[in-house]
Protein backbone atom coordinates (compact mmCIF):
# COMPACT_ATOMS: atom_id res chain seq x y z
CA UNK A 1 0.00 0.00 0.00
CA UNK A 2 1.52 3.11 -1.26
CA UNK A 3 2.20 6.60 1.03
CA UNK A 4 0.62 9.66 0.36
CA UNK A 5 2.36 11.11 -2.67
CA UNK A 6 2.93 14.07 -3.70
CA UNK A 7 4.23 15.66 -7.04
CA UNK A 8 6.00 18.03 -7.82
CA UNK A 9 8.78 17.18 -4.77
CA UNK A 10 10.05 20.69 -6.22
CA UNK A 11 8.41 22.94 -8.25
CA UNK A 12 9.63 26.47 -9.16
CA UNK A 13 7.63 29.49 -10.81
CA UNK A 14 8.15 32.90 -11.34
CA UNK A 15 6.09 35.72 -9.95
CA UNK A 16 2.58 35.92 -11.16
CA UNK A 17 2.50 32.33 -12.54
CA UNK A 18 0.43 29.46 -11.64
CA UNK A 19 1.42 26.66 -9.15
CA UNK A 20 -0.61 23.21 -9.10
CA UNK A 21 0.40 20.59 -6.60
CA UNK A 22 -0.66 17.14 -6.14
CA UNK A 23 -1.63 15.10 -3.40
CA UNK A 24 -2.62 11.70 -4.19
CA UNK A 25 -4.04 9.90 -0.43
CA UNK A 26 -3.12 6.75 0.36
CA UNK A 27 -5.40 3.86 -0.87
CA UNK A 28 -9.41 4.05 0.93
CA UNK A 29 -8.21 7.11 2.38
CA UNK A 30 -11.48 9.89 1.80
CA UNK A 31 -9.79 12.79 4.15
CA UNK A 32 -7.34 14.67 2.73
CA UNK A 33 -5.57 17.71 4.75
CA UNK A 34 -2.93 20.53 3.50
CA UNK A 35 -0.59 22.56 5.23
CA UNK A 36 2.14 25.07 4.68
CA UNK A 37 5.76 25.40 6.37
CA UNK A 38 7.15 28.62 5.97
CA UNK A 39 11.11 29.01 6.07
CA UNK A 40 11.71 28.85 9.68
CA UNK A 41 8.25 28.97 10.79
CA UNK A 42 5.57 26.17 12.11
CA UNK A 43 3.14 24.32 10.08
CA UNK A 44 -0.16 26.15 9.53
CA UNK A 45 -3.76 24.23 8.82
CA UNK A 46 -4.81 25.21 5.34
CA UNK A 47 -7.78 23.33 3.82
CA UNK A 48 -9.61 19.49 5.02
CA UNK A 49 -11.58 17.94 1.81
CA UNK A 50 -13.18 14.83 1.49
CA UNK A 51 -14.18 13.45 -1.98
CA UNK A 52 -15.78 16.81 -3.80
CA UNK A 53 -16.61 18.39 -0.35
CA UNK A 54 -14.72 21.18 1.16
CA UNK A 55 -14.92 20.70 5.01
CA UNK A 56 -12.55 23.40 6.78
CA UNK A 57 -11.29 25.91 4.14
CA UNK A 58 -10.35 28.51 7.97
CA UNK A 59 -6.67 28.42 6.91
CA UNK A 60 -6.66 29.45 3.51
CA UNK A 61 -5.63 32.26 1.94
CA UNK A 62 -8.72 34.54 0.69
CA UNK A 63 -7.14 35.42 -2.48
CA UNK A 64 -5.35 33.25 -5.05
CA UNK A 65 -5.57 30.02 -3.37
CA UNK A 66 -7.99 27.18 -4.14
CA UNK A 67 -7.91 23.25 -3.46
CA UNK A 68 -10.31 20.85 -4.72
CA UNK A 69 -10.59 16.78 -3.98
CA UNK A 70 -12.40 15.10 -7.22
CA UNK A 71 -14.01 12.15 -7.25
CA UNK A 72 -11.73 11.05 -9.60
CA UNK A 73 -8.17 11.77 -9.31
CA UNK A 74 -5.58 13.49 -6.77
CA UNK A 75 -6.05 16.31 -4.56
CA UNK A 76 -5.07 19.30 -6.01
CA UNK A 77 -3.69 22.80 -4.61
CA UNK A 78 -3.90 25.79 -6.79
CA UNK A 79 -1.89 28.90 -6.35
CA UNK A 80 -2.24 32.02 -8.80
CA UNK A 81 -0.61 34.83 -9.30
CA UNK A 82 2.29 33.54 -7.58
CA UNK A 83 4.25 35.65 -4.80
CA UNK A 84 7.78 35.56 -2.88
CA UNK A 85 5.81 35.25 -0.07
CA UNK A 86 4.38 31.98 -1.32
CA UNK A 87 7.89 30.02 -1.22
CA UNK A 88 7.04 27.44 1.25
CA UNK A 89 6.72 23.50 1.56
CA UNK A 90 3.46 22.36 1.40
CA UNK A 91 2.25 19.11 2.96
CA UNK A 92 -0.42 16.89 2.31
CA UNK A 93 -1.95 14.33 4.89
CA UNK A 94 -4.27 11.91 4.42
CA UNK A 95 -6.38 10.01 6.49
CA UNK A 96 -9.43 6.94 6.72
CA UNK A 97 -10.68 8.59 10.23
CA UNK A 98 -8.49 10.21 12.51
CA UNK A 99 -5.03 9.60 12.21
CA UNK A 100 -3.09 11.07 9.58
CA UNK A 101 -0.53 9.85 7.41
CA UNK A 102 2.09 12.92 5.87
CA UNK A 103 2.89 13.29 1.93
CA UNK A 104 6.74 14.21 1.53
CA UNK A 105 5.85 17.54 0.59
CA UNK A 106 6.23 20.02 -2.18
CA UNK A 107 8.86 22.94 -1.76
CA UNK A 108 7.44 25.99 -3.97
CA UNK A 109 10.14 28.50 -4.58
CA UNK A 110 8.67 31.63 -5.98
CA UNK A 111 11.74 33.54 -8.30
CA UNK B 1 0.99 33.73 23.42
CA UNK B 2 0.66 30.67 21.09
CA UNK B 3 -1.67 28.43 21.28
CA UNK B 4 0.52 25.43 21.20
CA UNK B 5 3.92 25.76 23.50
CA UNK B 6 7.07 23.70 22.90
CA UNK B 7 10.18 22.92 25.36
CA UNK B 8 12.78 23.15 25.24
CA UNK B 9 13.04 24.87 21.16
CA UNK B 10 16.77 22.94 21.34
CA UNK B 11 17.78 19.96 22.63
CA UNK B 12 20.96 18.44 22.40
CA UNK B 13 21.60 14.69 24.03
CA UNK B 14 24.38 11.70 24.34
CA UNK B 15 23.19 8.34 22.73
CA UNK B 16 21.75 6.61 25.51
CA UNK B 17 20.10 9.47 26.91
CA UNK B 18 16.29 9.74 28.13
CA UNK B 19 14.66 12.48 26.27
CA UNK B 20 11.49 14.82 27.26
CA UNK B 21 10.33 17.37 25.25
CA UNK B 22 7.00 18.74 26.42
CA UNK B 23 4.20 20.26 24.65
CA UNK B 24 1.23 22.42 26.67
CA UNK B 25 -1.57 23.95 25.16
CA UNK B 26 -4.07 27.07 25.81
CA UNK B 27 -7.74 25.34 24.14
CA UNK B 28 -9.98 22.43 24.70
CA UNK B 29 -8.92 19.41 22.70
CA UNK B 30 -10.43 16.78 21.26
CA UNK B 31 -6.95 14.93 20.22
CA UNK B 32 -2.90 15.90 20.49
CA UNK B 33 -0.54 14.71 18.27
CA UNK B 34 3.35 13.75 17.93
CA UNK B 35 5.02 14.31 14.74
CA UNK B 36 8.59 13.58 13.69
CA UNK B 37 10.03 16.03 10.55
CA UNK B 38 13.49 14.40 9.46
CA UNK B 39 16.10 16.66 8.43
CA UNK B 40 14.94 15.80 4.70
CA UNK B 41 11.29 17.70 5.75
CA UNK B 42 9.57 14.54 5.72
CA UNK B 43 6.74 13.91 8.52
CA UNK B 44 5.71 10.94 10.29
CA UNK B 45 3.25 10.64 12.73
CA UNK B 46 4.32 9.28 15.94
CA UNK B 47 1.24 9.06 18.13
CA UNK B 48 -2.58 10.67 18.55
CA UNK B 49 -4.22 10.21 21.81
CA UNK B 50 -6.73 12.08 23.67
CA UNK B 51 -5.62 10.68 27.20
CA UNK B 52 -3.35 8.45 29.55
CA UNK B 53 -0.37 7.09 27.60
CA UNK B 54 0.53 5.50 24.57
CA UNK B 55 4.51 3.75 23.59
CA UNK B 56 5.99 2.81 20.99
CA UNK B 57 9.17 1.03 20.32
CA UNK B 58 11.82 3.49 22.85
CA UNK B 59 8.65 6.23 22.31
CA UNK B 60 6.55 7.08 24.62
CA UNK B 61 3.41 9.78 24.92
CA UNK B 62 1.91 10.82 27.58
CA UNK B 63 -0.75 13.37 27.94
CA UNK B 64 -2.90 15.24 31.24
CA UNK B 65 -5.80 16.55 29.81
CA UNK B 66 -6.55 18.44 33.64
CA UNK B 67 -3.51 20.32 32.76
CA UNK B 68 -3.10 21.09 29.21
CA UNK B 69 -0.03 19.01 29.00
CA UNK B 70 1.49 16.38 27.05
CA UNK B 71 5.28 15.09 26.71
CA UNK B 72 6.78 12.67 24.53
CA UNK B 73 9.89 10.43 25.85
CA UNK B 74 12.25 8.75 24.14
CA UNK B 75 14.68 5.94 25.76
CA UNK B 76 18.05 5.03 25.03
CA UNK B 77 18.72 8.06 22.31
CA UNK B 78 20.17 7.18 19.15
CA UNK B 79 21.87 9.55 16.65
CA UNK B 80 19.15 8.43 14.55
CA UNK B 81 16.16 9.72 16.22
CA UNK B 82 17.69 13.24 15.63
CA UNK B 83 14.83 15.51 14.11
CA UNK B 84 12.32 18.15 14.81
CA UNK B 85 9.34 16.60 17.45
CA UNK B 86 6.10 18.78 16.49
CA UNK B 87 3.25 18.53 18.88
CA UNK B 88 -0.20 19.46 17.86
CA UNK B 89 -3.70 19.96 18.83
CA UNK B 90 -7.17 19.21 17.21
CA UNK B 91 -8.89 22.03 18.73
CA UNK B 92 -12.22 20.64 19.76
CA UNK B 93 -14.14 23.29 18.45
CA UNK B 94 -12.57 23.33 14.86
CA UNK B 95 -12.51 20.65 12.51
CA UNK B 96 -10.61 17.20 12.75
CA UNK B 97 -8.02 18.34 10.25
CA UNK B 98 -7.80 21.89 11.61
CA UNK B 99 -4.54 20.92 13.68
CA UNK B 100 -2.55 23.91 15.47
CA UNK B 101 1.30 23.13 15.75
CA UNK B 102 3.59 24.10 17.92
CA UNK B 103 6.96 25.37 16.46
CA UNK B 104 8.85 21.80 17.34
CA UNK B 105 11.82 20.98 19.29
CA UNK B 106 14.83 20.47 17.52
CA UNK B 107 16.83 17.15 19.05
CA UNK B 108 20.28 16.36 17.66
CA UNK B 109 21.57 12.75 19.69
CA UNK B 110 25.34 12.72 19.78
CA UNK B 111 27.34 9.51 18.75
Amino acid sequence: NAGVMQNPRHLVRRRGQEARLRCSPMKGHSHVYWYRQLPEEGLKFMVYLQKENIIDESGMPKERFSAEFPKEGPSILRIQQVVRGDSAAYFCASSLYNEQFFGPGTRLTVL
Amino acid sequence: KNEVEQSPQNLTAQEGEFITINCSYSVGISALHWLQQHPGGGIVSLFMLSSGKKKHGRLIATINIQEKHSSLHITASHPRDSAVYICAVEDNGGSQGNLIFGKGTKLSVKP
